[in-house]
């Protein structure tokens, strides 16, 4: 039982330049959902999937796009890089809804020259 | 500000001393979730207290909960040095995301 997991660990990108951040779980969560840290700051909630086949927008959703391709996997794609995308980027999964407990990822360090 | 924002910003202590932490926040919340975050690693959950709910306990920790001042504090009992994490209050306001407060860094010295 593996929890969350992303990849790629670490990135590094040209600005301009396309990604795809993959994050899979094995808990059977009907919910998941793409943060990005910060330094110093907490968590934002870029995406979020609360079910197979739908996924709404966060609090910061500008120059994401996302796909919940099945219940296990759920994707986030930045089409052209920026700078200020520079961030660590957490997938999490969760139960039915965000009253339930969530299962962090052990994130992605993006770096955007 | 943050809905939710822990104080201290940071507190470093020595092990076996209790260290207190808290998180203030601004509109009222069904549940209130408490994370840590060690170094360069995912956020692992500690304990949710519901809205209802005064003071609940997992082992070392200890969660309180006063909506009418809109706060929570988490205590740690017994700090070990294996408790130095970064510590996140997030709060579910009903509007279908979790707000994560900036955290408090906590230092454990052996």
């Amino acid at each position: 039982n593996a929890g969350v997991t992303q990849t790629p660990k670490f990135q590094v990108l040209k600005t301009g330049q396309s990604m795809t951040l993959q994050c899979a779980q094995d808990m059977n969560h009907n919910s998941m959902y793409w943060y990005r840290q910060d330094p110093g700051m907490g968590l934002r909630l870029i995406y979020y999937s609360a079910s197979e086949g739908t996924t709404d927008k966060g609090e910061v959703p500008n120059g994401y796009n996302v796909s919940r391709l099945n219940k296990r996997e759920f994707s986030l794609r930045l089409e052209s890089a920026a700078p200020s995308q520079t961030s660590v980027y957490f997938c999490a999964s969760g139960g039915r809804d965000f009253t339930d407990t969530q299962y962090f990822g052990p994130g992605t360090r993006l770096t955007v020259l | 500000s943050q809905q939710g924002e822990e104080d201290p910003q940071a507190l470093s202590i020595q092990e076996g001393e209790n260290a207190t932490m808290n998180c203030s926040y601004k509109t009222s919340i069904n549940n209130l979730q408490w994370y840590r975050q060690n170094s360069g690693r995912g956020l692992v959950h500690l304990i949710l207290i519901r809205s209802n709910e005064r003071e609940k306990h997992s082992g070392r920790l200890r969660v309180t909960l006063d909506t009418s001042k809109k706060s929570s504090s988490l205590l740690i009992t017994a700090s070990r040095a294996a408790d130095t994490a970064s510590y996140f209050c997030a709060t579910d306001t009903g509007r279908r995301a979790l707000t994560f407060g900036s955290g408090t860094r906590l230092q454990v010295q052996p």
